[in-house]
């Protein structure tokens, strides 16, 4: 069964270090989601990519977060400085076309925590 | 704007009783509307959705919900409980013609023997 790709599934950092998360979604998905879930908390949305655009950042801290997908298939999603607060799941998805019917399937998450 | 609210951050039934999680939606237009599931560690599996056509959803597991327009209501049920039922789970919203999900904050379900 195919499945959401992420990696590492744990990250421990220094804050004002740069961490760096991966995303290999489902083959053919062309849409692309990375969500930050603070504990305790649901998921909020970051970014999205529709292929290798983003459609939506409006919720990204642009001063230290940055998202790529160059190819339109793989993503990253860099913290750079990270900080104390943002320790937190990291959690990408993808789904098909982007049409708002289309379940998005979940990768197993990236746990950060910033000491 | 879209918004969830679920009732009660933690749940807590016996093995074999009914589950019932609570969620309530905040909608000018009608939503689209979801039960997410995820255990420790793990991401999010979906258990069911409505998109406007039967009012009552069947998911995975044994879980149903439905949709009632008039309460704003989604509300998750099971009839009996299973140990591996426990978990969190998580109602979301989309608005029609967007893509963005809107999760609540989530009830933790706690099931003893």
């Amino acid at each position: 069964e195919a499945e959401v790709a992420q990696s590492p599934r744990y990250k421990i950092t220094e804050k004002s270090q740069a961490v760096a998360f991966w995303c290999d979604p489902i083959s053919g998905h062309a849409t692309l989601y990375w969500y930050r879930q603070i504990l305790g908390q649901g998921p909020e949305l970051l970014v999205q990519f529709q292929d290798e655009s983003v459609v939506d950042d409006s919720q990204l801290p642009k001063d230290r977060f940055s998202a790529e997908r160059l190819k339109g298939v793989d993503s990253t999603l860099k913290i750079q400085p990270a900080e104390l607060g943002d320790s937190a799941m990291y959690l990408c998805a993808s789904s098909g076309d982007g049409s708002s019917y289309n379940e998005q399937f979940f990768g197993p998450g990236t746990r950060l925590t910033v000491l | 704007a879209q918004s969830v609210t679920q009732l009660g951050s933690h749940v807590s039934v016996s093995e074999g009783a009914l589950v019932l999680l609570r969620c309530n939606y905040s909608s000018s237009v009608p939503p689209y509307l979801f039960w997410y599931v995820q255990y420790p560690n793990q991401g999010l599996q979906l258990l069911l959705k409505y998109t406007s056509a039967a009012t009552l959803v069947k998911g995975i597991n044994g879980f149903e919900a439905e949709f009632k327009k008039s309460e704003t209501s989604f509300h998750l049920t099971k009839p009996s409980a299973h140990m591996s039922d426990a978990a969190e789970y998580f109602c979301a919203v989309i608005k029609t013609g967007f893509q963005k999900l809107v999760f609540g904050t989530g009830t933790r379900l706690l099931v003893s023997p």
